[in-house]
């Protein structure tokens, strides 16, 4: 079965902090993982995506995520939080059935 | 170059009426897709369709709803006979064609939020 499971549905953090979100996954194929970010009343704008080559990946607007095969995680992580990066923010999997599933997203939230 | 555009972004219906909303995918893009986010969810698969073909509809409930995108014109999801519980926001997304799956990249649309009452 194909998931994708987002830990904490709500995160805050102080601006200029370390940002992370949590992703685990259940495929039974190689994944391809995506992080997504969307902001009110927009579509998903995609952040990094993994897709069997580097397990860092890094993407726009200082976001890198790792993949851990052993840890079936795809964390996504900034160093240091920005006020704009206030949004909510899917990992999603394209594995078998050539579907994409979406975990239930994080809506992040960054504190001056 | 627009993105993906999606009308009306907003829908209000009464239940037992129709509800049909709108995908104008990326200029160059000929593959469509379509999800459903439920409140407090993320984003369900609902179909996959190419020019006048549907590719994958096994995300669709099997009753009430129906997609298509024709030669010309958007793609167009249609609601028969909505129920409070089809209150959603609804996702379009596109990707271009040949895109080879090692690259998979979808691009979506700003969502139509329909509400019905």
């Amino acid at each position: 079965a194909q998931s994708v499971t987002q830990l904490g549905s709500h995160v805050s953090v102080s601006e200029g902090a370390l940002v992370l979100l949590r992703c685990n996954y259940s495929s039974s194929v190689p994944p391809y993982l995506f992080w997504y970010v969307q902001y009110p009343n927009q579509g998903l704008q995609l952040l990094l995506k993994y897709t069997s080559a580097a397990t860092l990946v890094k993407g726009i607007n200082g976001f890198e995520a790792e993949f851990k095969k052993s840890e079936t995680s795809f964390h996504l992580t900034k160093p240091s939080a920005h006020m704009s990066d206030a949004a909510e923010y899917f990992c999603a999997l394209y594995g078998a059935g050539n579907q994409f599933y979406f975990g239930t997203g994080t809506s992040l939230t960054v504190i001056p | 170059n627009a993105g993906v555009m999606q009308n009306p972004r907003h829908l209000v219906r009464r239940r037992g009426q129709e509800a049909r909303l709108r995908c104008s995918p990326m200029k160059g893009h000929s593959h469509v897709y379509w999800y459903r986010q439920l409140p407090e969810e993320g984003l369900k698969f609902m179909v996959y369709l190419q020019k006048e073909n549907i590719i994958d509809e096994s995300g669709m409930p099997k009753e009430r709803f129906s997609a298509e995108f024709p030669k010309e014109g958007p793609s167009i999801l249609r609601i028969q006979q909505v129920v409070r519980g089809d209150s959603a926001a609804y996702f379009c997304a596109s990707s271009p064609p040949g895109v080879a799956v090692s690259s998979y990249e979808q691009y979506f649309g700003p969502g139509t939020r329909l509400t019905v009452t």
